[in-house]
């Protein structure tokens, strides 16, 4: 069973980088087929896609995110990551970092709350 | 792009029926047959109950059930059951290769 585990500060201050990182476990990230996605979900709001990488190493962004995120891979130790330009107190969000498969997300991490602030 | 569009609200009484529109463009629910549904309870991560428009996952109840007709997409709950109450998403894959979620809508079991 693949499980997903995100990490990272909760706290950035505002003009600063966000930096995630999500491990994967159960599975090789290299496996192909999947895209590792980042979504991320404003207090009491809906979710938002951010971006994935594909298993081919291709990125895909958010447009109105584009200009600010970063997502990469790291196989060496399983693991995914996001970088977030700078942040604002509008970038304050649950982050869930995700396994997708044919358009959906299957796997779910349990996701991390990233506060912005000084 | 712009957030798929669903209603905030649905409600209904335990053993009936609901429907949870998703209304989108030609550019994403009207272009390809790739709406996924997600129920999300307080608190927890999302859980996907449907994908590309009506196939559900292993496990997940077939009292879901997902289409499609032209921009809208449509997640139907039959027999209503308490444990259903949660927040609901649709999502689109789309023309420029990237993905959109909808509004949401709280489903609440009277």
């Amino acid at each position: 069973q693949v499980q997903l585990q995100e990490s990272g500060p909760g706290l950035v201050k505002p003009s600063q980088t966000l930096s995630l990182t999500c491990t994967v476990s159960g599975g090789s990230i290299s496996s192909g087929g999947y895209s590792w996605t980042w979504i991320r979900q404003h207090p009491g709001k809906g979710l938002e896609w951010i971006g994935y990488i594909s298993y081919s190493g291709s990125t895909y962004y958010n447009p109105s995110l584009k200009s600010r995120v970063t997502i990469s891979v790291d196989t060496s130790k399983n693991q995914f990551s996001l970088k977030l330009s700078s942040v604002t107190a509008a970038d304050t969000a649950m982050y869930y970092c995700a396994r997708a498969m044919a358009t959906s997300v299957w796997y779910w991490g349990q996701g991390t709350l990233v506060t912005v602030s000084s | 792009q712009s957030a798929l569009t669903q209603p905030a609200s649905v409600s209904g009484s335990p053993g009936q029926s609901i429907t949870i529109s998703c209304t989108g463009t030609s550019s994403d629910v009207g272009a390809y047959n790739y709406v996924s549904w997600y129920q999300q309870h307080p608190g927890k991560a999302p859980k996907l109950m449907i994908y590309e428009v009506s196939n559900r996952p292993s496990g997940v109840p077939d009292r879901f059930s997902g289409s499609k007709s032209g921009n809208t997409a449509s997640l139907t709950i039959s027999g209503l059951q308490a444990e259903d109450e949660a927040d609901y998403y649709c999502s689109s894959y789309t023309s420029s290769s990237t993905y959109v979620f909808g509004t949401g809508t709280k489903v609440t079991v009277l």
